[in-house]
């Protein structure tokens, strides 16, 4: 099993710029994630979905957006790029459910965004 | 909201020596789930351990130990024998049933020769 993959490792964007943020999965997981680190701050979660066709807000989830049209990948799009979104970016996935709860998220390797 | 507290900026261990790190957290809940997660400067979030708050015996995975408290909402990582690989950030995480994982802000911990 690859695990969690994420494309691009690395992406320097300039302002006003749109792209997407790719993740992929290949251990059935239902629950996945995204979320980002600043320095100092931890990781906060961007968006984050239960399911395949459902995605809910996590706590910073303002300039980007999401879909998840299959179980096994979880794009996020940044919409219009700032520099405030200059981050490393990580993807995770679960076995998290509704019945089950709660369980370990797996992370994908990260992407290094550089917003100019 | 849960919060997530590790109070250690920065720590340094001789090899071989024993280190604890400390986490604190908020809920109002009884049943959660939490982690250590390591990140070496490969940026590979790796999970190190994890307590479910059900369970009253402390977890341990070989030189890695925890103390859960639960009445005093505290989860410390206790790492034996360090070694130079063990070099990297460390951070606390809380999960819920009704809230996502929630992440302290890390300690970054060296190891020295």
């Amino acid at each position: 099993n690859a695990g969690v993959t994420q494309t691009p490792k690395f992406q320097v964007l300039k302002t006003g710029q749109s792209m997407t943020l790719q993740c992929a999965q290949d251990m059935n997981h239902e629950y996945m994630s995204w979320y980002r680190q600043d320095p100092g701050m931890g990781l906060r979660l961007i968006h984050y979905s239960v399911g395949a066709g459902i995605t809910d807000q996590g706590e910073v989830p303002n300039g980007y957006n999401v879909s998840r049209s299959t179980t096994e990948d979880f794009p996020l799009r940044l919409l219009s790029a700032a520099p405030s979104q200059t981050s490393v970016y990580f993807c995770a996935s679960s076995y998290s459910t509704a019945s089950v709860g709660p369980d370990t998220q797996y992370f994908g390797p990260g992407t290094r965004l550089t917003v100019l | 909201a849960q919060t997530v507290t590790q109070s250690q900026p920065e720590m340094s261990v001789q090899e071989a020596e024993t280190v604890t790190l400390s986490c604190t957290y908020d809920t109002s809940e009884s049943n959660y789930y939490l982690f250590w997660y390591k990140q070496p400067p490969s940026r590979q979030m790796i999970l190190v351990i994890r307590q479910e708050a059900y369970k009253q015996q402390n977890a341990t995975e070989n030189r890695f130990s925890v103390n859960f408290q639960k009445a005093a909402k505290s989860f410390s990582l206790k790492i034996s024998d360090s070694q130079l690989g063990d070099t990297a950030m460390y951070f606390c995480a809380f999960m819920s049933y009704s809230d996502d994982m929630r992440f302290g802000a890390g300690t970054r911990l060296t190891v020295k020769p």
